[in-house]
């Protein structure tokens, strides 16, 4: 079965340079959630996408933005990049409707490393 | 505020024998509540959701329990395998929010 796809997996960036991640949800799917997990932390929520439009803020730093596209397509812009950004940054998706709509499928992550 | 506790020790069992995981909430109204596994490096997949109304679900090997009163889930693995060894996260929708709330996870080793 078609699984959330995220890329790049890894990313090196410098401090205060951009990073733009990417995640292609499951096919059908119009909701997406994005994560991001430090070193031995558990996920946190930064924010989600409702047929294209968002649908709730988290923890997201001023700095980031996010998007939704017309495929159900997201991107995660990062700007002004700092050390503590480093960490797994997942995805996730679901099919609002659906009988076990609040399941989230949560794609491999991007891990990034801030010099 | 709310909080979602989870033994953050890990958690070492014999294999063959039951791995029990404890879920405890504070300040949540939930629904329901939501049972991940997370392998290092990779993305959380889901095992179990269980509704407030449900008192306990299994699947295959797994079982879990929610007793809205005690504001606690427990999480079973049965006949527990060498496999079965990763962290285990609790996961509510809380606040209004629309993403998922995580408790710190239980790392388990089931030990040959």
């Amino acid at each position: 079965a078609a699984g959330v796809i995220q890329s790049p997996r890894h990313l090196i960036k410098e401090k205060r340079e951009t990073a733009t991640l990417k995640c292609y949800p499951i096919p059908r799917h119009d909701t997406v959630y994005w994560y991001q997990q430090g070193p031995g932390q558990d996920p946190q929520f930064l924010i989600s996408f409702y047929e294209k439009m968002q649908s709730d803020k988290g923890s997201i730093p001023d700095r980031f933005s996010a998007q939704q596209f017309s495929d159900y397509h997201s991107e995660l812009n990062m700007s002004s990049l700092e050390l503590g950004d480093s960490a797994l940054y997942f995805c996730a998706s679901r099919r609002m409707g659906r009988t076990e709509k609040e399941t989230q499928y949560f794609g491999p992550g991007t891990r990034l490393l801030v010099l | 505020s709310q909080k979602i506790e989870q033994n953050s020790e890990a958690l070492n069992i014999q294999e063959g024998k039951t791995a029990t995981l404890t879920c405890n909430y504070t300040n949540y109204s939930p629904a329901y509540l939501q049972w991940y596994r997370q392998d290092p490096g990779r993305g959380p997949v889901f095992l179990l959701l269980i509704r407030e109304n449900e008192k306990e679900k299994r699947k295959e090997r797994l079982k879990v329990t929610f007793d809205t009163t005690l504001k606690q889930s427990l999480f079973h693995i049965t006949a527990s395998q060498p496999a079965d060894s990763a962290t285990y996260l609790c996961a509510l929708l809380g606040g209004g929010a629309d993403g998922l709330t995580f408790g710190k996870g239980t790392h388990l080793i089931i030990q040959p």
